[in-house]
């Protein structure tokens, strides 16, 4: 079965330090490989999404992702982070792209919180 | 512009009453899910339809009902057997190549 694992709960940086957001995955197929955002009482905004080539992807919002298969991790990144960022961040993991939808199992997100 | 439209924002039941949350998409796609968001957690499917008049049961299916007559629209009924709707609901929709699901805004359901 496929799972998604994002061991901090909570996490406070200051503004304008470095972030990094942990995701392992469990699926048994090349996966593929989403971090989405919320903010307070709305929906899920899609950050990058991750199938094949290179491994290190850039999002919006001047997120990135790596992802590492010998590691079965996605952590998220962002060099400088802004007042803006504070929110929950969700990693997901699904099948190949094809034509039978996109069925994606969710992480139980991190909330993420920002010092002035 | 395209997206997902979930109406209303914010519902209230009574206890013993069915109510409807709504989900509209125009992005075309033939995909649409329900998703259940509890306080502190992720995000768990109710039910999915992969096109139209065809759906299947998701993770906590039980006390909820849907029904997939036009592309466009997957309503889904929060029934009286469903003992503890409170929660943050989600719609989303994905295309037939299988891309990623795009978000409505969610309904926030409370019991009176």
């Amino acid at each position: 079965a496929q799972s998604v694992t994002q061991p901090d709960i909570h996490i406070t940086v200051s503004e304008g330090a470095s972030l990094e957001l942990r995701c392992n995955y469990s699926y048994g197929a090349t996966p593929y490989l989403f971090w989405y955002v919320q903010s307070p009482g709305q929906g899920l905004q899609l950050l990058l999404k991750y199938f094949s080539g290179d491994t290190l992807v850039q999002g919006i919002k001047g997120f990135e992702a790596e992802f590492k298969r010998s590691q079965s991790s996605f952590n998220l990144r962002k060099p400088s982070v802004h007042w803006s960022d504070a929110a929950e961040y969700f990693c997901a993991v699904g099948p190949p792209p094809s034509n039978a939808g996109n069925m994606l199992t969710f992480g139980g997100g991190t909330r993420l919180m920002v010092k002035p | 512009d395209g997206g997902i439209t979930q109406s209303p924002k914010y519902l209230f039941r009574k206890e013993g009453q069915n109510v409807t949350l709504s989900c509209e998409q125009n992005l075309n796609h033939d995909a649409m899910y329900w998703y259940r968001q509890d306080p502190g957690q992720g995000l768990r499917l109710i039910y999915y339809s992969q096109i139209v008049n065809d759906f299947q049961k998701g993770d906590i299916a039980e006390g909820y009902s849907v029904s997939r007559e036009k592309k466009e629209s997957f309503p889904l009924t929060v029934t009286s057997a469903q003992k503890n709707p409170t929660a943050f609901y989600l719609c989303a929709s994905s295309g037939q190549s299988g891309g990623p699901q795009h978000f409505g805004d969610g309904t926030r359901l409370s019991i009176l």
